[in-house]
């Protein structure tokens, strides 16, 4: 299995602030990686795919970047919707799975 | 628009199966080039993919679950199901099902609280 790391665990931060995620793979998942957001009580949703891949209807002040083993998330200036947990996903092979998540606080 | 809903008993008894379902709304399951598939949540901690099926009933698990459980599909409903037998409070979480892409998961039911307990 490969197993999906991220860092840091929880983040403090503040509205426009510029913030980055990082996850790492225990091998080479190539560019399939996934970005979800979740939000409490509610299913995450998707933000970026193929690492680098904006989904539909996300701020572009999302963005993703990384290949091989390294993979970040950054958000440009933080809003206040923002304040949530974000998981990491490798979708390279099976069983696909997640980071333990970050928590984004303010 | 499409739409996944779960359903199934928020409390099941330990060493009992647990069998929950998913009415897909707005795609069809036989026709569609997706494959459907249940995540899951224990409370307050990360996600864990359970595994997932494809229209053909082409199917794939976790390997930490494999042993237990069963996805299929009923055409006829358009709906998703899963089994997870001899449950333990471990197995205590939010199940979600989903639709997956060739690249990642697009979308979500609103998740069922799962509790194993006697």
């Amino acid at each position: 299995d490969i197993q999906m790391t991220q860092s840091p665990s929880s983040l403090s931060a503040s509205v426009g602030d510029r913030v980055t995620i990082s996850c790492r793979a225990s091998q080479s998942i190539r560019h399939y990686l996934n970005w979800y957001q979740q939000k409490p009580g509610k299913a995450p949703q998707v933000l970026i795919y193929a690492a680098s891949s904006l989904q539909s209807g996300v701020p572009p002040r999302f963005s993703g970047s990384g290949s091989g083993t390294d993979f970040t998330l950054t958000i440009s200036s933080l809003q206040p919707a923002d304040f949530a947990t974000y998981f990491c996903q490798q979708s390279y092979s099976s069983p696909y799975n997640f980071g333990q998540g970050t928590k984004l606080e303010i | 628009q499409l739409q996944l809903q779960e359903s199934g008993p928020g409390l099941v008894k330990p060493s009992e199966t647990l069998s929950l379902s998913c009415i897909v709304s707005g795609d069809s399951i036989s026709s569609s080039p997706y494959y459907w598939g249940w995540i899951r949540q224990p409370p307050g901690k990360g996600l864990e993919w359970i595994g997932s099926i494809y229209s053909t009933g082409s199917a794939s698990y976790n390997p930490s679950l494999k042993s237990r459980v069963t996805i299929y599909v009923d055409m006829s409903k358009n709906q998703l199901s899963l089994n997870l037998n001899s449950v333990t409070a471990a197995d205590t979480a939010v199940y979600y099902c989903v639709r997956e892409g060739s690249t990642m998961i697009d979308s979500w039911g609103q998740g069922t609280l799962v509790t194993v307990s006697s």
